[in-house]
């Protein structure tokens, strides 16, 4: 059974770097037929994609996070990692990973419980 | 355009029928996805490209597309459908993915 799992600081320093990790476990993120993805929502808002990553390490941005934003894989501890550069206190919010086949349709259909990250000194 | 917009709320009664809808350009190349966020859980996808249902989502949830505006109807609501629901699809350009506001779905 697929489960994806979020985690790092839950605090972190304005003008800072947040750093996050998805462990993904009952599936291998070397797989040909998957995308990985990170999204945010801060308290009380919506979601915001942040951006997606596939199995030969090419990734896509969120236009509005592109400039502070890298997301990358490490196949050898099966994790995909987000690192989001310069935090404001607009950017705390709880961090989901999650899950997408490959097909231009098919939706993120799994998804990790979140991790809330505040951006506070 | 790479901005989706749905309605903040909508209240339905105990078995009736509900549509929430999602106007952007980009509905007009790209079919939506609606997720389900019940408070303090992830999303769940109910509704993906044309009108798919994940497995072990309820078939009173379906979705239709006509123009710049897709819809999530819930025929016969239940108290368990009582949550924010997104649609999401690609911006324009093909290469990003968007949110809409999100709907908050009241069962009376």
């Amino acid at each position: 059974q697929l489960q994806l799992q979020a985690s790092g600081p839950g605090l972190v320093q304005p003008s800072e770097t947040l750093s996050l990790t998805c462990t993904v476990s009952g599936a291998s993120i070397s797989s040909g037929i998957y995308y990985w993805g990170w999204f945010r929502q801060p308290p009380g808002k919506g979601l915001e994609w942040i951006g997606s990553i596939f199995y030969t390490g090419s990734a896509s941005y969120n236009p509005s996070l592109e400039s502070r934003v890298t997301i990358s894989l490490d196949t050898s501890k099966n994790q995909f990692s987000l690192r989001l550069f310069s935090v404001t206190a607009a950017d705390t919010a709880l961090f989901y990973c999650a899950r997408r086949k490959t097909g231009y349709q098919n939706p993120f259909d799994s998804w990790g419980q979140g991790a809330l990250v505040t951006v506070s000194s | 355009s790479s901005e989706l917009t749905q309605e903040p709320a909508v209240s339905v009664a105990l078995g009736q029928t509900v549509r929430i809808t999602c106007q952007g350009d980009s509905l007009r190349k790209y079919y939506a996805n609606w997720y389900q966020q019940k408070p303090g859980q992830a999303p769940v996808v109910v509704i993906y490209g044309k009108d798919n249902r994940p497995s072990g989502i309820a078939d009173r949830f379906s979705g239709s597309t006509s123009g710049n505006t897709a819809s999530l109807t819930i025929t016969g609501a239940q108290t368990e459908d009582e949550a924010d629901y997104y649609c999401n699809s690609r911006d324009s350009t093909g290469n990003h993915w968007v949110f809409g506001g999100g709907t908050k779905v009241t069962v009376l």
